[in-house]
């Protein structure tokens, strides 16, 4: 049973590019969030997804967006890449409307700005 | 808003031996869970142990276990026996009951030594 899976593992962008992360779920999980973690740092709550929507989001910029797909499977967008937006990105799913003790965390997506 | 404090420095601990991780939390919040995560080299976060906010007993997962004492805000992990493969970053989080959204401290680097 597959768990989390992310795509790239790493990749590198310049300033002012825009970046897609992909996320695909655990098995029978239908909600997904995103995390951003510098380095150093904890994880920090980007949004979530149910539903295709966004239910949920952070303390993040406009900058950042996101989208849920029918299967579940999830992007994070970043336009305009500063600098700063260099970090590990996180992903983990849950069922809805579970406890967070269900999480499931991918991997990650680590990407530097240049 | 909730908070996470963990200040320890990097922590060498010897094989077979336990280990003590602090952690303390604000939250205006009647109702939360506290969590504790592992995250190795590789990046994925490991979930390791879970205790609400009502729970009265101290929470327990095999070598994990959590001392908890609402009074004091405070959700210390303690690990027996560590093992080389604890070697890892340890990060407490909490969050509000139901919607899986994870405020995480900075961390705790643990390194087990022979």
């Amino acid at each position: 049973d597959a768990g989390v899976t992310q795509s790239p593992t790493h990749l590198i962008k310049t300033r002012g590019q825009q970046v897609t992360l992909r996320c695909s779920p655990k098995s029978g999980h239908d909600t997904v969030s995103w995390y951003q973690q510098a380095l150093g740092q904890g994880p920090q709550f980007i949004f979530q997804y149910y539903e295709e929507e966004e239910r949920q989001r952070g303390n993040f910029p406009d900058r950042f967006s996101g989208h849920q797909f029918p299967n579940y499977s999830s992007e994070l967008n970043v336009n305009a890449l500063l600098l700063g937006d260099s970090a590990l990105y996180l992903c983990a799913s849950s069922p809805q409307f579970s406890g967070a003790n269900v999480l499931t965390f991918g991997a990650g997506s680590r990407l530097t700005v240049l | 808003a909730q908070k996470i404090t963990q200040t320890q420095p990097g922590m060498f601990v010897q094989e077979k031996e336990a280990v003590t991780l602090d952690c303390t939390y604000d939250t205006s919040d009647q109702s939360y869970g506290l969590f504790w995560y592992k995250q190795p080299s590789s990046g994925e976060m490991i979930f390791l142990i879970y205790q609400g906010s009502y729970d009265e007993q101290n929470a327990t997962e095999g070598r994990y276990s959590l001392n908890f004492q609402k009074a004091r805000k405070s959700a210390n992990l303690v690990i027996s026996a560590s093992q080389l493969g604890d070697s890892a970053m340890y990060f407490c989080a909490t969050d509000q009951y139901g919607n899986n959204r994870l405020a995480f401290g900075k961390g705790n680097q643990v390194v087990v030594i022979p």
